[in-house]
């Protein structure tokens, strides 16, 4: 079955440090995106991609970075950790709204704690 | 801009009850919407979605929600609660042309007292 795989699930880290969320998906979809869930919040959007070598900015992006260097993979990166990137890290990926509806199928999640 | 508002960050109903969850949307446009359920510790997984078809959307669990466009809303219900109901539940709007962001509402979190 398809999937979408978030690691580490875990993460302790102290400020300053780059940390690195990988996310790999089997669904073959072109959308990928990243979401931080913070209590009160809901889910914002961190980073999103429609295809192979394209990122864009969403509306939390200050202090994280995307690559997309294939169809399967969008890894997350905090340049350097700050206590108030303390968070729960999801990430989604769909087909395109044309192709389907637009659904997004998630991963499990990635709990980050910055000291 | 599109926009979602869930109405209650906290819903408490008895085992039993009507569950109702509220959202409204903004959009200039019809839009397609969605309801997600995130149980403790989990992602989130669809419950049912809006996609222009009938209004009345059944997704699992007993849950459906009905697209109201004069109201500009999708609010959720499922008839009985059961406590594995107990979950938070997020409302989720796309624009079917444009930029193809899922925008969430905030959340609802359902407790179901015994």
């Amino acid at each position: 079955d398809a999937e979408i795989t978030q690691s580490p699930r875990h993460k302790i880290t102290e400020t300053g440090r780059q940390v690195t969320l990988a996310c790999h998906q089997t669904w073959n979809h072109n959308n990928m995106f990243w979401y931080r869930q913070d209590l009160g919040h809901g889910l914002r959007l961190i980073h999103y991609s429609y295809g192979v070598q394209d990122t864009n900015k969403g509306e939390v992006s200050d202090g994280y970075s995307v690559s997309r260097s294939n169809t399967e993979d969008l890894p997350l990166t905090l340049e350097s950790a700050a206590s108030s990137q303390t968070s729960v890290y999801f990430c989604a990926s769909s087909e395109p709204v044309a192709a389907g509806t637009g659904e997004l199928f998630f991963g499990e999640g990635s709990r980050l704690t910055v000291l | 801009a599109q926009s979602v508002t869930q109405l209650g960050s906290h819903v408490s109903v008895s085992e039993g009850a009507l569950v109702l969850l509220r959202c409204n949307y903004s959009s200039s446009v019809p839009p397609y919407l969605f309801w997600y359920v995130q149980y403790p510790n989990q992602g989130l997984q669809l419950l049912l979605k809006y996609t222009s078809a009938a209004t009345l959307v059944k997704g699992i669990n007993g849950f459906e929600a009905e697209f109201k466009k004069s109201e500009t809303s999708f609010h959720l219900t499922k008839p009985s609660a059961h406590m594995s109901d107990a979950a938070e539940y997020f409302c989720a709007v796309i624009l079917i042309q444009g930029a193809q962001k899922l925008v969430f509402g905030q959340g609802t979190r359902l407790t179901i007292n015994p």
